[in-house]
């Protein structure tokens, strides 16, 4: 059973567009929700993150979205480049007890 | 200010071997997490440990996969008598202080089993 379910699984948007990657959990315990950006040969590394107590929160051009009445969370990438193609992952976690859940990703291409 | 620090980045066996992989946490960093990657999929967690304790491998396959995180040195993931389907890459990561605070991955150790 996927705990965390990330769509959609691959996206194409011209330099400048605003990509979307969506999350949905079921999970109420959740509390902790992180976005990871991962490119070919790395390891995955820490993007944005946000508790439910607010319902957006920007970093530079990443901007996560999060709603808890629909247990969805979002991330959006204002003014995407080229150099943001990779892939995202989704994930979430409750504060200090379980461990942290990955969704399956989403392989952007940003082209020019 | 290294990172994580994982070794070896590729490392091939033969169906029957075993396999180690190392993995030196962050500077000051005394929590490690195991995760496991397929291709198109996201990352699995199989184990977590502090200093010589493991605290949660309740992602850990029962036989065959064993971890540890001793008083001194790298912590090592040990996979026996590997099979195909150990073909994988497998990446550490580690975080300060309590669980989930941010995880700092490592780049990751590719397990081929031929």
């Amino acid at each position: 059973q996927q705990q965390v379910k990330q769509s959609p699984q691959s996206l194409i948007v011209q330099k400048g567009g605003i990509p979307i990657i969506n999350c949905a959990y079921e999970n109420t315990a959740f509390d902790y929700f992180p976005w990871y950006q991962q490119f070919p040969g790395k390891g995955p590394a820490l993007l944005i993150a946000i508790r439910p107590d607010v319902s957006e929160k920007k970093e530079g051009r990443f901007t996560i979205s999060f709603n808890k009445s629909a247990k969805q969370f979002s991330l959006h990438i204002m003014d995407s480049q080229p150099g943001d193609s990779a892939t995202y992952f989704c994930a979430a976690s409750t504060s200090g007890n379980t461990p942290l859940v990955f969704g399956k990703g989403t392989r952007l291409s940003v082209i020019a | 200010n290294a990172g994580v620090m994982q070794n070896p980045r590729h490392l091939v066996r033969r169906r029957g071997q075993e396999a180690r992989l190392r993995c030196s946490p962050m500077k000051g960093h005394s929590h490690v997490y195991w995760y496991r990657q397929l291709p198109e999929e996201g990352l699995k967690f199989m184990v977590y440990l502090q200093k010589e304790n493991i605290i949660d491998e309740s992602g850990m396959p029962k036989e065959r996969f064993s971890a540890e995180f001793p008083k001194e040195g790298p912590s090592i993931l040990r996979i026996q008598q590997v099979v195909r389907g150990d073909s994988a890459a497998y990446f550490c990561a580690s975080s300060p202080y309590q669980r989930n605070s941010p995880l700092h991955f490592g780049n990751g150790t590719r397990l081929t089993v031929t």
